[in-house]
């Protein structure tokens, strides 16, 4: 199975403050078809997860553009520009090139 | 506006069965793949099946082949996953997702 290591386990910051979360995979992330599955997700405090990104660096409909993605093959990055409230919860990534599909163990973002 | 209900949770003993549904609305349900994912109290996220647009193609972890069954009825717009010979370690909420779109969860304990 594809090991997703994520990076830190926890951060805190400032409201403003901008951050990011690495996330490296035990394999090459790469498809077949040439894509690359790595999705990036949000759990607010007491809430569903929610998926922000999908395929490196694509944002899901509605997701601010203080989020961004970047990354290739097994190193992938997330980055929060000017961190608000609404931001803070567990991000994890998400691999879903090769199955079974595998998830980083997330990073809690918390308030300083 | 997309919705994903799940029902069917509840406290079940070991090696009972249950079965789960998720009933979605507010897009084309027969075109899009599906997913059942699990979380553990206080803990990451795990997936647990993801079914194809037809039905035709079913995937599973280890963790959990053999004992659950994911399907779908196109023309009820539901996903199903039937969970059978249920143990301790299958406690979790459930959550139905398609693409970014996640459902509230349903728990299921498993204890005698």
């Amino acid at each position: 199975d594809v090991v997703m290591t994520q990076t830190p386990p926890s951060l805190s910051v400032a409201i403003g403050q901008s951050v990011s979360i690495s996330c490296k995979s035990s394999q090459s992330l790469v498809a077949s078809d040439k894509n690359t599955y790595l999705n990036w997700l949000l759990q607010s405090p007491g809430r569903s997860p929610k998926r922000l990104i999908y395929q490196v660096s694509k944002l899901d409909s509605g997701v601010p553009d203080r989020f961004s993605g970047s990354g290739s093959e097994k190193d992938f990055t997330l980055k929060i520009s000017r961190v608000e409230a609404e931001d803070l919860g567990v991000y994890y990534c998400l691999q879903g090139t090769h199955l079974p599909y595998t998830f980083g163990a997330g990073t809690k973002l918390e308030l300083k | 506006e997309v919705q994903l209900v799940e029902t069917g949770g509840g406290l079940v003993q070991p090696g009972r069965s249950l079965k789960l549904s998720c009933v979605a609305s507010g897009f084309t349900f027969s075109s899009y793949w599906m997913y059942w994912i699990r979380q553990a109290p206080g803990k990451g996220l795990e997936w647990v099946s993801s079914i194809n647009t037809d039905g035709g193609s079913t995937y599973y972890p280890d963790s959990v082949k053999g004992r659950f069954t994911i399907s779908r009825d196109n023309a009820e717009n539901t996903v199903y996953l039937q969970m059978n010979s249920l143990r301790s370690e299958d406690t979790a909420t459930y959550y139905c997702a398609k693409d970014e779109h996640w459902g509230q969860g349903v728990m299921v304990t498993v204890s005698s």
